[in-house]
């Protein structure tokens, strides 16, 4: 069974720190992984989206890696503000032509000033 | 950008009542999908079309059904709501060409209560 797996849950940073967000999956057969960003009461926007050939990718303080061997992914934000606050949800799609998506169940990030 | 609009940001409905919900893309995408989000499950993809007309059940269909008769146009409909369907419901729309390597757009999402 496909499954993606997030940690920590949730996490408190003061304004400023770094942090890195988990992503642990086993999907078959791999496609690419996608980092959302969900601020509360909207929807999902999308921050990086990595195949498997890319072992890192960068969006502005964000930066996501993949190790594709361990079926790893981390999501790394650097001197954090507030607007960082949010759910950050990792996104696994299987290949072929009925690809399919399976989402982790995000951790919630709160950075306090 | 791409711009998904959803017909209702709150939504308050009565047990057995028919509820529908609309989705709008403005991008020409091929394909659009509904989920619901609910805390402590994440995501679950409950029906999705890649073309007018057409329509995929997703993990969790039961109690759903869609209508996509126009491109930009994506409807969820509840056909008899029950107290277990309230929830937030997101819709979401991507580029058909390239496959799986293109990302989803989603709405601001429906917070939907059955009483």
């Amino acid at each position: 069974k496909n499954q993606v797996e997030q940690s920590p849950q949730s996490l408190i940073i003061l304004e400023g720190k770094n942090c890195t967000l988990q992503c642990n999956y086993t999907v078959s057969p791999f496609s690419n992984l996608r980092w959302y960003k969900q601020d509360t009461g909207r929807g999902p926007v999308s921050l990086t989206i990595m195949t498997f050939s890319e072992n890192t990718k960068s969006n502005g303080r964000y930066t996501a890696t993949l190790d594709a061997d361990t079926k790893q992914s981390s999501l790394h934000i650097t001197a954090s503000q507030l607007s960082d606050s949010a759910s950050y949800i990792c996104v696994v799609i299987s290949g072929g032509s009925n690809y399919k998506l399976t989402f982790g169940k995000g951790t919630l990030l709160t950075v306090n000033p | 950008d791409v711009k998904v609009t959803q017909s209702s940001r709150y939504l308050v409905k009565r047990t057995g009542e028919k509820v529908f919900l609309e989705c709008v893309q403005d991008m020409d995408h091929e394909n659009m999908f509904w989920y619901r989000q609910d805390p402590g499950l994440g995501l679950r993809l409950i029906y999705f079309s890649y073309d007018v007309k057409m329509k995929e059940k997703g993990d969790i269909p039961e109690g759903y059904s869609v209508s996509r008769e126009k491109k930009e146009r994506f409807s969820l409909i509840l056909e008899s709501a029950s107290t277990n369907q309230t929830s937030m419901y997101l819709c979401a729309s991507s580029q058909g060409a390239g496959g799986s390597n293109q990302p989803q757009h989603f709405g601001d999402g429906t917070r939907l209560s059955i009483l």
